[in-house]
């Protein structure tokens, strides 16, 4: 069964320090997301991207992000400069649109130390 | 606005009994989906089901059923003869038929299976 697979699973940084998170979606998906659930958490949504551009953001998604689809695999999270407060698992979703095989990765969680 | 409310924020059960956990949902949409995830403490996201506002048939797999009342907009989930192993985080969600597709997720209900 295709998967959406994400890298790495476990990140430590340090406060300040930028850190790209990675993400393969299925390959015939044309719709991709990022979800962060902070520990204990409900899971929020941060961000659509379709046709190479991002289609909806949350309030979350604050200039300290970015996506980027930068080949036809990768799709990625950055964060520029993290804060104690972005620790928590990184969840990237992709679908082929109407909801139709809408799938999660495994997530990555993040540390901010 | 889209919400999903979840009103268990944890239960607790002895093994083989049933358990069910409650969704209740609000959107403007006439289309929408429905979907129940489970969290087990490895913290994947497992999908159970999703479900398209237009079929309000009821839907059983295994020990899992699902009810599914718009009138009521609940979309309730039922654990039939309960193993430790249901024991996780499940949330409901809801996502609206637009281009964006973004999940809604409910607070998530702490399901504790004792032995």
């Amino acid at each position: 069964e295709p998967e959406v697979t994400q890298t790495p699973s476990h990140q430590v940084t340090q406060m300040g320090q930028e850190v790209i998170l990675r993400c393969v979606p299925i390959s015939n998906h044309l719709y991709f997301y990022w979800y962060r659930q902070i520990l204990g958490q409900k899971v929020e949504f941060l961000v659509s991207f379709y046709n190479n551009e991002i289609s909806e953001k949350s309030e979350i998604f604050d200039d300290q992000f970015s996506v980027e689809r930068p080949d036809g695999s990768n799709f990625t999270l950055k964060i520029r400069s993290t804060k104690l407060e972005d620790s928590a698992m990184y969840f990237c979703a992709s679908s082929a649109g109407d909801n139709y095989g809408y799938t999660f990765g495994s997530g990555t969680r993040l540390t901010v130390v | 606005a889209q919400k999903v409310t979840q009103a268990q924020t944890e239960i607790s059960v002895v093994e083989k009994e049933d358990v069910t956990l409650d969704c209740v949902y609000e959107t403007r949409d006439t289309t929408y989906y429905l979907f129940w995830y489970k969290q087990p403490p490895s913290g994947e996201l497992v999908f159970l089901i999703r479900r398209n506002s237009f079929d309000e048939q009821n839907e059983i797999s295994g020990r899992y059923s699902w009810n599914f009342q718009k009138s009521t907009s609940s979309f309730n989930f039922t654990i039939t003869a309960s193993q430790v192993v249901d024991s996780a985080v499940y949330f409901c969600a809801l996502s609206e038929a637009d281009r964006d597709d973004k999940i809604i997720f409910g607070k998530g209900t702490r399901l504790h299976i004792l032995p």
